[in-house]
């Protein structure tokens, strides 16, 4: 039973590129949950996501971030145009269609993007 | 807003004893979870002990326990018989018990743990 499986694990990108980030979540679950760990800082929740449905995406910035869930495939992370201070690990968990409490949240192991 | 302060930025222990890692936390409400998190150098995010907050018992989980105190919204993290391998940053996480849009975890800014041999 794979768990929350992200990729890639590592991304450099030039400022200005696009990146994106892959998520597929744990089976049977179908929340699916982002995360930004900046350097010595704890998780900053940014966008939480159903098939299909963006349910909460006001952790997200304005410009330049976007994620969905699509009915076939993993969850992406996009980021356009991408600057030096969206450097960091970016995190994504996912849960059962039920209290995400009671069961708690599986995290992926992250990837960590670069921008040089 | 919910807030969650870990006041600890490092602690250091010596293998095979016991360390306190202290978490508090701000909320109006009266249901809710409590998490404690650890990340090794690895990055993997693995969960360690989880306390809902109706419950008075606090939970234990091998060599982990927390003290929660419910009026002083205090969630301490005890380590027994304190391992290399527990060395790692602790985050301390909060969130609704009702998933949804109140689903997100909530963390401190986490402490590192040190186990000296």
């Amino acid at each position: 039973n794979a768990g929350v499986m992200q990729n890639p694990r590592h991304l450099v990108r030039r400022r200005g590129q696009e990146a994106r980030l892959r998520c597929s979540p744990m089976k049977g679950h179908s929340h699916v949950y982002w995360y930004r760990q900046l350097p010595e800082e704890g998780l900053k929740f940014m966008v939480y996501l159903q098939k299909e449905n963006i349910i909460d995406e006001s952790g997200m910035p304005k410009e330049r971030f976007s994620a969905e869930f699509p009915k076939e495939g993993p969850s992406i992370l996009r980021i356009q145009q991408v600057v030096r201070g969206d450097s960091a690990a970016y995190f994504c968990a996912s849960s059962p269609p039920a209290r995400a409490g009671d069961y708690g949240y599986t995290f992926g192991s992250g990837t960590r993007l670069t921008v040089v | 807003a919910q807030t969650v302060t870990q006041s600890q930025p490092e602690m250091s222990v010596q293998e095979a004893e016991t360390v306190t890692l202290s978490c508090t936390y701000d909320t109006s409400e009266s249901n809710y979870y409590l998490f404690w998190y650890k990340q090794p150098p690895s990055r993997q995010m693995i969960l360690v002990i989880r306390q809902e907050a109706y419950k008075q018992q606090n939970a234990t989980e091998n060599r982990f326990s927390v003290n929660f105190q419910k009026a002083a919204k205090s969630f301490s993290l005890k380590i027994s018989d304190s391992q290399l391998g527990d060395t790692a940053m602790y985050f301390c996480a909060f969130c609704h018990p009702y998933g949804g849009s109140q689903g997100n975890l909530i963390f401190g800014k986490g402490t590192k743990l040190s186990v000296k041999p």
